[in-house]
Order: structure tokens, then C-alpha cells, then sequence
């Protein structure tokens, strides 16, 4: 059964420090990993990750995958109140359909 | 303004009364996609949709039906609503097979009593 495992499931620290967030996941037939960002409203994206060791950026976040280890990490640097949010893994196979994790619940206090 | 809208926003209706939540997209995507999200689970699929006339179950499809009879429209019918249908819900679009990149919508609160 496809799964997607998020870590830590929240996380609370202080403007300008640095986060790490964990996704590990099952899949029989990996098509990609996304990573979405859901404040009050709707998740909005991130990144999508399809190959091994690419990393992708923007701005103050990164994200790689690792197909081996079956996992991927989402990095935010000098952290801001204004990224206070729940981040999502979202896991896609061959058959289209899309898995999501639960998600980290993360605050970042003034 | 490229954008995926769905109406109601909000919805409080009672147990086995039919209802219809619409879903509409103007970026001539090919995917689309319903969800509900609920405290604890995260967001769980419902039905997808590759195309045109062609859909399919997600992990939770138990209690919906959906269609797709045009590109940019995908409602979610609820024939008999109960109170364990309670959730937030967002549908969501992509181009499909080229990329997995999902736009979603602003999502609707529905309530069954």
C-alpha cells in the first residue's frame, strides 16, 4: 500500500532559525514528491521532485529527494513568522492518484 | 486570471438531503481531483478525473459520485449526505500527464447534520 510519513508532526521555533522537514514514503510505481504549503486557505505549491539528488530552491526554501532511501526533506533557512503553516507531502504513482501525509504543523514565533 | 473556483464556500444541510458541490477551472487542465480534509487524516482523495468522460476512485470514494462531461467542470455529488461526510473539501487541477503540479481551489466547509 502506497504511504506517506511526515516528520515531526509539529514544530515550534524562533525567527531566523533553520527547519527541517522530513517525508518518507512507500510507493510501487513512483511518478513524483510534491511539497505544498497550506496556511488558512487552500495548500499552495512548493516544489515537485521526480529525480534523486536535484535539489530545487526558492528563495530561503530547498527540497531533495533521495529514491534510494525513499525519502525527502524540505529545508527553510532564517525562518520568518510569515512561514508559519502546515507543510504537505503529496506522493504520486503510475495510476495518477495522489497520497498526501498529515503533514508538520509548524510555528515560528517573533 | 487563471484560477480554480468552487461553490458553495460554505454548507450546513442535513443528513440524506442530496447535494452538489461544483468545481470549475479555466487553465484547460486535463486532471482534476476532489479531496476532503479532515483534522488527523490530511487530505484524502476522492475521485480524479483524467479527462473527459474518464474518472476514477481515490483512497475514499465511499458516499460521492462524480462526472465529467466538460474539460473544465467537475462537481461532487453527494446523493445522500451523513454526518461522517463532514469535512473540508478542495478540488484541484493539473495537466495530467506532464506534470503532477495540482492548483487548488479555495475549498468548501460542509456540515451535515
Amino acid at each position: 500500500e502506497d504511504k506517506v510519513v511526515q516528520s515531526p508532526l509539529s514544530l515550534v521555533v524562533h525567527e531566523g532559525d533553520t527547519v527541517t522537514l522530513n517525508c518518507s514514503y512507500e510507493v510501487t510505481n513512483f511518478r513524483s514528491l510534491l511539497w505544498y504549503k497550506q496556511e488558512k486557505k487552500a495548500p499552495t505549491f512548493l516544489f515537485m521532485l521526480t529525480s534523486s539528488g536535484i535539489e530545487k530552491k526558492s528563495g530561503r526554501l530547498s527540497s531533495i529527494l533521495d529514491k534510494k532511501e525513499l525519502f525527502s526533506i524540505l529545508n527553510i533557512t532564517a525562518t520568518q513568522t510569515g512561514d508559519s503553516a502546515i507543510y504537505l507531502c503529496a506522493l504520486t504513482s503510475g495510476t495518477y492518484k495522489y497520497i498526501f501525509g498529515t503533514g508538520t504543523r509548524l510555528k515560528v514565533l517573533a | 486570471e487563471a484560477q480554480v473556483t468552487q461553490n458553495p464556500r460554505y454548507l450546513i444541510t442535513v443528513t440524506g438531503k442530496k447535494l452538489t458541490v461544483t468545481c470549475s477551472q479555466n487553465m484547460n487542465h486535463e486532471y482534476m481531483s476532489w479531496y476532503r480534509q479532515d483534522p488527523g487524516l490530511g487530505l484524502r482523495q476522492i475521485y480524479y478525473s483524467m479527462n473527459v468522460e474518464v474518472t476514477d476512485k481515490g483512497d475514499v470514494p465511499e458516499g460521492y459520485k462524480v462526472s465529467r462531461k466538460e474539460k473544465r467542470n467537475f462537481p461532487l455529488i453527494l446523493e445522500s449526505p451523513s454526518p461522517n461526510q463532514t469535512s473540508l473539501y478542495f478540488c484541484a487541477s493539473s495537466w495530467g500527464r506532464t506534470t503532477d503540479t495540482q492548483y487548488f481551489g479555495p475549498g468548501t466547509r460542509l456540515t451535515v447534520l
